[in-house]
């Protein structure tokens, strides 16, 4: 398996622009989670979705961020403005149906705003 | 809030000394804690998964148990090697959260040759 990709491995970008992270899970995984890491921060959750549907967005910090799920196999988290502090290392993660399965995660997307 | 707190956050250790990372989290509502090994600049690698009703799970030179009333869980690694270096994290999934893992800071080892 290939496990879950992730595409950009890298973006710079400036201030104001729009970005677009992309993912694709397990194949017959059904949960898809966005994360984002910051030194800061650590790991934080910001959306899963549960059969393409979202389920919980509490983590998605405003409204400049958003998440699709179109299909089974293809997920974006876009933000739109960006802004620097948005720079992180942005995760994807895939498991299947039920919550005694593990999580895996994607390379991950460095984000740099500048 | 469930919180999740890893100490030390860094550990120094010469080659063939056993590993003991700590990880302690506050709501014992869990259905299962998960352990992960990050590489510099990589992804999240999963390591061992303990359900709530186990008490330690085995893979290879790692060893994890689970103290669910107590709030602890702790990770075990035999004979460490420089290839172990890394940070660990491990992670819980809450009963009242649904399927969302609370993380921890991690403790970021450094095995010495």
């Amino acid at each position: 398996d290939a496990g879950v990709i992730q595409s950009p491995r890298h973006e710079v970008t400036e201030m104001g622009q729009e970005v677009t992270l992309r993912c694709k899970p397990i194949s017959g995984h059904d949960y898809l989670f966005w994360y984002r890491q910051t030194m800061m921060r650590g790991l934080e959750l910001l959306i899963y979705f549960n059969n393409n549907v979202p389920i919980d967005d509490s983590g998605m910090p405003e409204d400049r961020f958003s998440a699709k799920m179109p299909n089974a196999s293809f997920s974006t988290l876009k933000i739109q403005p960006s802004e620097p502090r948005d720079s992180a290392v942005y995760f994807c993660a895939s498991s299947k149906g039920t919550l005694s399965y593990e999580q895996y995660f994607g390379p991950g997307t460095r984000l740099t705003v500048t | 809030k469930q919180e999740v707190t890893q100490i030390p956050a860094a550990l120094s250790v010469p080659e063939g000394e056993n590993l003991v990372l700590n990880c302690s989290f506050t709501d014992s509502a869990i259905y299962n804690l998960q352990w992960f090994r990050q590489d510099p600049g990589k992804g999240l690698t999963s390591l061992l998964l303990i359900q709530s009703s186990q008490r330690e799970q085995t893979s290879g030179r790692l060893n994890a148990s689970l103290d669910k009333s107590s709030g602890r869980s702790t990770l075990y690694i035999a004979a460490s090697q420089p290839g172990d270096s890394a940070t660990y994290l491990c992670a819980v999934r809450v009963k009242a959260a649904g399927n969302k893992l609370t993380f921890g800071g991690g403790t970021r080892v450094l095995v010495k040759p």
